[in-house]
């Protein structure tokens, strides 16, 4: 049961545009979410996260947006760059701090220079 | 990547034989997660260790798998009599367990079973 999805799996953008990935999720117990970007031969590096009391964190050129009623959060990024080529992961938990986490099955990300 | 160390990267063994995969956390952290990639998938949590403790292993196989984290060392998974069907990346993570510390990935071990 798949209670992460990534409906998109692979996403091209123009550099210098805005890149949007979406997530979805159904338990209602996560308040904890997490976006992980990924190179090939490489582990998931942490990107940004947002927990449930918030509906947006910002760093930067990333931004991530969290709509509960929904169970949908994405991730902004702009301007989009060559270098966020990249699968980016999604990933959700029932509480901050110690526990697993709940993975989407990825977006991938090409920015066309 | 200075934080979480995962070795070997690669490791190939024959059906029926051990795997040992270890995981050494980042400096300061005491929790540890192993997750599991298959092909064209996300990553499924396995089990998450604490030192010598096994605090949930809801994700593990019943069977042929088992992991350690001692008070000396780093954490280990172990899988015994290997199938074809193991053969995936496998990592491992960190974290402080404070607050909303995000868990730092290793980079893996990618386990091909002939």
């Amino acid at each position: 049961d798949q209670q992460v999805k990534q409906n998109s799996p692979s996403l091209s953008v123009q550099e210098g545009r805005i890149s949007i990935l979406n997530c979805d999720y159904t338990n209602s117990m996560f308040d904890y979410f997490l976006w992980y970007k990924k190179y090939p031969a490489e582990g998931p590096t942490f990107l940004i996260s947002i927990s449930s009391i918030k509906d947006k964190n910002e760093d930067g050129r990333f931004t991530v947006f969290l709509n509960k009623s929904a169970k949908h959060l994405s991730l902004h990024i702009v301007p989009s760059q060559p270098g966020d080529s990249a699968v980016y992961f999604c990933a959700a938990s029932p509480e901050t701090g110690a526990n697993n986490l709940f993975f989407g099955t990825g977006t991938r990300l090409t920015v066309i220079p | 990547n200075a934080g979480v160390m995962q070795n070997p990267r690669h490791l190939v063994r024959r059906r029926g034989q051990e795997a040992r995969l270890r995981c050494s956390p980042m400096k300061g952290h005491s929790h540890v997660y192993w997750y599991r990639q298959l092909p064209e998938e996300g990553l499924k949590f396995m089990v998450y260790l604490q030192k010598e403790n096994i605090i949930d292993e809801s994700g593990m196989p019943k069977e042929r798998f088992s992991a350690e984290f001692p008070k000396e060392g780093p954490s280990i998974l172990r899988i015994q009599q290997v199938v074809r069907g193991d053969s995936a990346a496998y990592f491992c993570a960190s974290s402080a367990g404070l607050g909303d510390q995000p868990q730092h990935f290793g980079d893996g071990t990618r386990l091909s079973i002939l």
